[in-house]
């Protein structure tokens, strides 16, 4: 059973570009939900996706948005990026979608670092 | 506005004795709650939840109380061991309201050394 990756691992971007972030589910998972992690913070989550539909967001601005694709992986984009986005982003993928108490599997995660 | 508050950044205890971490919420819709470890350069790790229809869940070394009138919960580990050294976080969401979809409410997490 392979578990949730993510690619890149480390990425460096300067302030105004765009971002993508790429998240591969484990196997058999059909929801996935994404954390930005500031230092020193807890995940604060950002939205989730189950089958390939926005179905919750966090406090985040428009300008971070996602996608989902029918094999389950799913895309992270923030565009106009600022020197705040700097953190590490965690995907976690579970089962079933909302108002389900399974477990949330989360990925290494993707550092980005905003200059 | 924190609504999952882990007070203690760190804690350390020596091997073989009993790892008490605490938790405090403030948002009376959360109705599960979960506990997650966290190595460096790894993506946190479930460990233990409960639901708010129980006081206590256990799972070998590991046991949650949930104390619902005073908001609080605890992760009691023992004993303790090296390889339980890691960040720890408190997660809560209000999953039986239909909140499943507004993800995970995290703490800030602590960082547990146990000592040999």
């Amino acid at each position: 059973e392979t578990g949730v990756t993510q690619s890149p691992t480390h990425l460096i971007k300067t302030r105004g570009q765009q971002v993508t972030l790429r998240c591969s589910s484990q196997s058999g998972h059909n929801t996935v939900s994404w954390y930005q992690q500031a230092l020193g913070q807890g995940p604060q989550f950002i939205f989730q996706y189950y089958r390939e539909e926005e179905n919750g967001r966090g406090n985040f601005p428009p300008r971070f948005s996602g996608l989902q694709f029918p094999n389950y992986s799913s895309e992270l984009n923030v565009n106009a990026l600022e020197l705040d986005d700097s953190a590490l982003y965690l995907c976690a993928s579970s089962l079933a979608g909302q108002s389900s108490t399974d477990t949330q599997y989360f990925g290494p995660g993707t550092r980005l670092t905003v200059l | 506005d924190q609504q999952v508050k882990q007070n203690s950044p760190s804690l350390s205890v020596q091997e073989g004795r009993i790892s008490i971490l605490n938790c405090d919420y403030t948002n009376s819709m959360f109705d599960y709650f979960l506990w997650y470890k966290k190595y460096p350069a790894e993506g946190p790790t479930f460990l233990i939840s409960i639901s708010s229809i129980k006081d206590k869940n256990e799972d070998g070394r590991f046991t949650v109380f949930l104390n619902k009138s005073a908001k609080h919960l605890s992760l009691h580990i023992v004993p303790s061991q090296p390889g339980d050294s890691a960040v720890y976080f408190c997660a809560a969401v209000a999953m039986y309201s239909g909140g499943g979809a507004d993800g995970l409410t995290f703490g800030k997490g602590t960082h547990l050394i146990i000592q040999p």
